[in-house]
């Protein structure tokens, strides 16, 4: 079975601070591995994803994430924040099998402060 | 090229009521899923169908149905609601036979069960 946790349900950040919000990941196979983030009222937007390859992945908007086997751990940051990243972000772990279902994280509510 | 389409946006019923949450996808995607999103806890898969004619149970099944009806259309349906099941349904969609493990996500319905 497959799990996803991320620390820390809400993380507040200053615009131009760094932005980290943290997901460790448990499975039994290499993993394939995901970032979505989610605006109000609005459907889940990919913003990167690790299957295979360099471990450390580049997405939309200026975030990106490593893949850190050994510590079984896909972080994503993004150097400068801006108010426009305010939005709950979420990670995820998919299976291998016929089916590409996704195991979620409970979610990070990022807040950008002025 | 709409994507992942849902009707209805929004949807209030009584306990006991039944409905039927429809999805559909103009991506040629053979995998379609139901998640259902409730605060804190991300989301969670209700049920999914790795091809056409095909359908499994997800991690949270009870008290829904699901019918893939073409290779475009996979309805969810609540045959007796109940409040626990008050949340908001996501369908998604991917190409699982390939390389492109990302799922595509509508837009979301919103089910309020009084």
């Amino acid at each position: 079975a497959q799990s996803v946790t991320q620390l820390g349900s809400h993380v507040s950040v200053s615009e131009g601070a760094l932005v980290l919000l943290r997901c460790n990941y448990s499975s039994s196979v290499p993993p394939y591995l995901f970032w979505y983030v989610q605006y109000p009222n609005q459907g889940l937007q990919l913003l990167l994803k690790y299957t295979t390859g360099a471990t450390l992945v580049k997405g939309i908007n200026g975030f990106e994430a490593e893949f850190k086997k050994s510590e079984t751990s896909f972080h994503l940051t993004k150097p400068s924040a801006h108010m426009s990243d305010a939005a709950e972000y979420f990670c995820a772990v998919s299976g291998t099998g016929s089916a590409r279902q996704l195991t979620f994280g409970s979610g990070t509510q990022l807040t950008v402060l002025p | 090229n709409a994507g992942v389409t849902q009707t209805p946006k929004f949807q209030v019923l009584k306990t006991g009521q039944s409905m039927t949450l429809q999805c559909a996808q103009d991506m040629n995607h053979n995998s379609m899923y139901w998640y259902r999103q409730d605060p804190g806890m991300g989301l969670r898969l209700i049920y999914y169908s790795a091809s056409e004619g095909t359908t499994d149970k997800g991690e949270v099944p009870n008290g829904y149905n699901v019918s893939r009806l073409n290779k475009r259309e996979f309805s969810l349906r609540l045959e007796s609601a109940a409040p626990s099941q008050t949340s908001v349904y996501f369908c998604a969609s991917n190409d699982a036979r390939g390389w492109d493990y990302e799922q595509y996500f509508g837009p979301g319905t919103r089910l309020t069960v009084t």
